[in-house]
């Protein structure tokens, strides 16, 4: 099984700053084939479904603002929030659909 | 518009038996494949279940396989997880959960969420 691990654990980012969270992938997630990355990233709200933010490592969902974006390949992803917004805070999840699906362990990101 | 609705949660006593429900609207059934993923209390997200568009192809998480069955419904346009000999650690919010297209591996459409409590 791919192994995802996320860093850090959780993250205190004052209001409009960056925050930025890592994943990490135990064995690439990168199609030769396609030349993708299997990679999503999700947003996750107490009593709420996860959210979709990005999909193939770097395509923003449609209506997620463009302060999220995400980069990275093969085994070492990031999401970014730029300008952080109240209403960020939550969970959040990255998630490997290349071979079956895992996902990281969660990043919780509250205000400073 | 794309709607998946879950059946209400239930307590179970470990070795029990449940059948969650996901009654899909808004588009063509058949069309897409379907996924369960659940999320224990405090715990991150766990994906359980794929169920293909047609029903010829399924697959698990080893932590519920020969224990959990999908199937689907297409006359009441729902998806099903048959949950048999039930634990306690299969506690959680579970969600149906469907991708953008017929083939995606990522999920954009999500169920409220189903609250399963295995206790004695």
């Amino acid at each position: 099984d791919i192994v995802m691990t996320q860093s850090p654990d959780s993250l205190a980012v004052s209001l409009g700053e960056r925050a930025t969270i890592t994943c990490k992938s135990s064995q690439s997630v990168l199609s030769s084939s396609t030349n993708q990355n299997f990679l999503a990233w999700y947003q996750k709200k107490p009593g709420q479904p996860p959210k979709l933010l990005i999909y193939w490592a770097s395509t923003r969902q449609s209506g997620v603002p463009d302060r999220f974006s995400g980069g990275g390949s093969g085994t070492d992803f990031t999401l970014t929030i730029s300008g952080l917004q109240a209403e960020d805070v939550a969970v959040y999840y990255c998630h490997q659909y290349y071979d079956s699906h895992t996902f990281g362990q969660g990043t919780k990101l509250e205000i400073k | 518009e794309v709607q998946l609705l879950q059946s209400g949660g239930a307590l179970v006593q470990p070795g029990g038996s449940l059948k969650l429900s996901c009654e899909a609207s808004g588009f063509t059934f058949t069309a897409y494949s379907m996924n369960w993923v659940r999320q224990a209390p405090g715990k991150g997200l766990e994906w359980v279940s794929y169920l293909s568009g047609s029903g010829s192809a399924s697959y698990y998480a080893d932590s519920v396989k020969g224990r959990f069955t999908m199937s689907t419904d297409k006359d009441k346009r729902s998806l099903y997880l048959q949950m048999d000999d039930l634990r306690v650690e299969d506690t959680a919010v579970y969600y149906c959960a469907r991708g953008e297209n017929a083939y995606s591996s990522y999920w954009n459409y999500w169920g409220q969420g189903t609250l399963i409590t295995v206790s004695s």
